[in-house]
């Protein structure tokens, strides 16, 4: 079956210990992005990735950080979280060609959410 | 900075109503507008649109997209209990993989 995992699903911690919240798609596909979603605020991303070892900041970066060393593994990290990284987090996959996204449409795995103490 | 606004933010109607969600948006290098549907869970694709006029459909939903006015909208008909869900327009620029999501239109259908 096609999809996008996500672990854990759910996760409190207390700020600062560092953590990592693991995301893996079996579908061969290029493209991953992160998201968090808050309430009122839809869904803002935070990093994606084109391809192996090719990543690139979304619209609020701040606090995380990425790595893409195979291609079915986009694992989010958060070095020292902060309460203001409360939130739900969703990774999602989807195809490319050359640069560009060939179809858009993401797959997107059941979410993370994370409470920071 | 790219933007994605959606209208309205919440909608009550009964079963059999047709509702009409709108988004709107401005992205340089606008490459395609999606729309998701989200209920307790991750968001699942509905359409994708990347030209102008051209009517995408799917049962009782469809959409449209003016790249001219720059929004889309997506309508649903004879509306049912299971079309409650927060519907979200994304829009993607052709930066390579960059994505920009409205807040999204709750929409809660009432027996």
């Amino acid at each position: 079956e096609a999809q996008v995992t996500q672990n854990p699903r759910y996760l409190i911690t207390v700020t600062g210990k560092k953590l990592t919240v693991t995301c893996s798609q079996n579908m061969n596909h290029e493209y991953m992005s992160w998201y968090r979603q808050d309430p009122g605020l839809g869904l803002r991303q935070i990093y994606y990735s084109m391809n192996v070892e090719v990543t690139d900041k979304g619209d609020v970066p701040e606090g995380y950080k990425v790595s893409r060393k195979e291609k079915r593994n986009f694992p989010l990290i958060l070095e020292s979280p902060s309460p203001n990284q409360t939130s739900l987090y969703f990774c999602a996959s989807s195809l490319t060609v050359g640069t560009l996204p060939r179809n858009t449409e993401a797959f997107f795995g059941q979410g993370t959410r994370l409470t920071v103490v | 900075e790219d933007k994605v606004v959606q209208s309205p933010l919440s909608l009550v109607v009964h079963e059999g109503d047709t509702v009409t969600l709108n988004c709107s948006y401005e992205v340089t290098n606008f490459r395609s507008l999606l729309w998701y549907k989200q209920e307790k869970k991750a968001p699942t694709f509905l359409f994708m649109l990347t030209s102008s006029g051209i009517e995408k459909k799917s049962g009782r939903l469809s959409s449209i997209l003016d790249k001219k006015e720059l929004f889309s909208i997506l309508n649903i008909t004879a509306t049912q209990t299971g079309d409650s869900a927060v519907y979200l327009c994304a829009v993607y620029n052709t930066n390579a993989g960059k994505s920009t999501f409205g807040d999204g239109t709750t929409l809660t259908v009432k027996p």
